[in-house]
């Protein structure tokens, strides 16, 4: 079974200032990691994927995600916060594979404050 | 845009009504799933169909289903509807050229909302 835990229900961080929002994973085999983002009132959209091709891995809009496999991890930060990332961020872990149901964190709510 | 197209966008009804969420996948896709979002419960899977077979079953309630046709669009039927169901349902589809690390491309959802 895979579950993934968001240490943060809210953040919040001054515009400028960098955004770390925390993620833990359960995975009995190598999973794949994502972070998905939601705006209010919209859809879900991927900002970054972890596929065991590298640790760091790189997002749209600045995002960054490390996966530590020691610490069962998923950070996602960013060096600069923008006013526009202000958004809910969803952690989700899945079976690597492909063509399997993804498992969601609760999310964690980032306000940016000008 | 994600080229996963749902349909209606908003839907109100009463309880005890029974209701259709339409999908259609991105182009090339053969797994569509649905996922319901509520303030209570977060996030969660509902079902998944693989080129119109059922692969996956998750908080389905027994009064959901679902099917995928031909053409490889889906419908969720929700039926005997209570307060309760009122939430964001999302359909999301996978199974292209990178489908072997599973990334899933999501429609903007319909809204529910029961009265």
């Amino acid at each position: 079974a895979q579950s993934v835990t968001q240490l943060d229900s809210h953040v919040s961080v001054s515009e400028g200032t960098p955004v770390l929002l925390r993620c833990n994973y359960s995975s009995s085999y190598s999973p794949s990691l994502f972070w998905y983002v939601q705006h209010p009132n919209k859809g879900l959209q991927l900002l970054l994927k972890y596929t065991s091709a590298a640790t760091l891995v790189k997002g749209i809009n600045g995002f960054e995600a490390e996966f530590k496999k020691s610490e069962t991890s998923f950070h996602l930060t960013k060096p600069s916060a923008h006013m526009s990332d202000a958004a809910e961020y969803f952690c989700v872990v899945s079976a690597v594979g492909g063509n399997t149901p993804l498992v969601f964190g609760k999310g964690t709510r980032l306000s940016v404050i000008a | 845009d994600s080229g996963v197209t749902q349909t209606p966008k908003h839907l109100i009804t009463a309880t005890g009504q029974r209701v259709t969420l339409r999908c259609s996948p991105r182009s090339g896709d053969l797994s569509v799933y649905w996922y319901q979002q509520s303030l209570d419960q977060g996030l969660q899977f509902l079902i998944q169909y693989y080129n119109g077979e059922e692969r996956a079953k998750g908080n389905i309630l027994e009064r959901f289903s679902a099917q995928q046709f031909p053409d490889l669009h889906s419908e969720l039927n929700l039926s005997s509807l209570e307060l309760g169901d009122s939430a964001l349902y999302f359909c999301a589809s996978s199974g292209g050229w990178d489908h072997i690390y599973n990334e899933q491309f999501f429609g903007p959802g319909t809204r529910l909302t029961v009265l």
